[in-house]
Order: C-alpha cells, then sequence, then structure tokens
C-alpha cells in the first residue's frame, strides 16, 4: 500500500508570509498532483508533475517533483486570504492496472489572516 | 469543454434507507470514473472505479456500490444506509496517457447524513 504524508497539517499565517507544504513517500510514483479545495466544494487541480526533479510554477506558486520521484513540495510567495483551503498532494502511478488511481495525502489547511 | 455534474449537493437519510447518487461527465468519452469519500475535510479514500460500462472495481469492503450503465455516467447506491456511511462523496473523472493519471476532475460533491 502506497502512502503520501503531507506536513504540516495545519497552517496559520499572515498576508505576505513564505510558505512551504511538503509531501513525502516511501513509494515511487509516476505522477505527482496537488490539489486545492473549498469548504463544500470538490478539490480543483493546481498542476500535475511526472519528471523527478521537475519545477513547475504558477504565479506564486512553486511546485517541485523530488529527483526520486518520492515527493514533493509546494511553496506559496506571498500569501493572500484567497490562498485559504485545504491542499491536497496525490501520486499516481503507469502501468496497465493503475486505470489511473490516486493515492491522495491527509491534506494541510491553510488559513491566511488579512 | 468537459465538465462533470454530481447530485444531490446535500441529503440527509435515516439508517436503514437506500442511496442513490449520480454523476455525468459531459464532453469526453470513455473516462475513467471513480469515487471517493472524504472524511472531516481531509484525505480523500477511493471506494470505486470504472474504466468502461459496466466495469467496476471496488476498493474497499463497505455497504455502497457502483454501477456505470452508460459511457458517461456513474451511480453511487446502497440498500440500507449505516450512520458510518456518512460523509463527503465526490465524483472525479480522469483521462490517461499511457496509464499516467495526468489529473482528475472533480465533482462538486454531495454531503450525505445519515441519522
Amino acid at each position: 500500500t502506497q502512502l503520501l504524508e503531507q506536513s504540516p497539517q495545519f497552517l496559520s499565517i499572515q498576508e505576505g508570509e513564505n510558505l512551504t507544504v511538503y509531501c513525502n513517500s516511501s513509494s515511487v510514483f509516476s505522477s505527482l498532483q496537488w490539489y486545492r479545495q473549498e469548504p463544500g466544494e470538490g478539490p480543483v487541480l493546481l498542476v500535475t508533475v511526472v519528471t523527478g526533479g521537475e519545477v513547475k510554477k504558477l504565479k506564486r506558486l512553486t511546485f517541485q517533483f523530488g529527483d526520486a520521484r518520492k515527493d514533493s513540495s509546494l511553496h506559496i510567495t506571498a500569501a493572500q486570504p484567497g490562498d485559504t483551503g485545504l491542499y491536497l498532494c496525490a501520486g499516481g502511478n503507469a502501468g496497465g492496472t493503475s486505470y489511473g488511481k490516486l493515492t491522495f495525502g491527509q491534506g494541510t489547511i491553510l488559513t491566511v489572516h488579512p | 469543454s468537459q465538465t462533470i455534474h454530481q447530485w444531490p449537493a446535500t441529503l440527509v437519510q435515516p439508517v436503514g434507507s437506500p442511496l442513490s447518487l449520480e454523476c455525468t461527465v459531459e464532453g469526453t468519452s470513455n473516462p475513467n470514473l471513480y469515487w471517493y469519500r472524504q472524511a472531516a475535510g481531509r484525505g480523500l479514500q477511493l471506494l470505486f472505479y470504472s474504466v468502461g460500462i459496466g466495469q467496476i472495481s471496488s476498493e474497499v469492503p463497505q455497504n455502497l456500490s457502483a454501477s456505470r450503465p452508460q459511457d458517461r455516467q456513474f451511480i453511487l447506491s446502497s440498500k440500507k444506509l449505516l450512520l458510518s456511511d456518512s460523509g463527503f462523496y465526490l465524483c472525479a473523472w480522469s483521462f490517461d496517457g499511457q496509464g499516467i493519471s495526468y489529473g482528475y476532475t472533480f465533482g462538486s460533491g454531495t454531503r450525505l447524513t445519515v441519522v
């Protein structure tokens, strides 16, 4: 069974601060995705990384996939109240029996105070 | 563009009553479809997935079942609900490139409360 451990579980910061969320596993994944979810809604895909060492930027968000494809990080620069939400990482595997199934981390609840 | 519809948004059902949650996808064909359950706004647990009409795989033993009567329709059911079935249910679809998942599109979810 593959597991993804996210840390921290909770993050409460002031507007303008920087933060990093980590996603770690002892297993190798073919792809790693990050989602953001607001209360009462479904998660929304932010990014997918598939190459070890890959770095992707989405405005103030920077995503990195570890060289060994076992871990990932999400860094937010100058956080804003609109960044508040639940951030989920999810890992997937290639192969005939994977069928696109994902393993999700337990999530990081981010609160950005104005 | 692809869209996914999930309903109802909220549901309160008594213990022992039946359940039917429906999910439909538009703008794509032969998608992989998934039902997840989310407890207390945290991580997601995969319940069922389907790679085609009539093809259902269950990930965890449970009181629920799933069906895919049409290519873009996925239904989650129960004959008799338990209190432990309460939770936030999410339907999702994905397109795989050579078996790699490039990301899910989720429905807006159903908040089920069993009383």
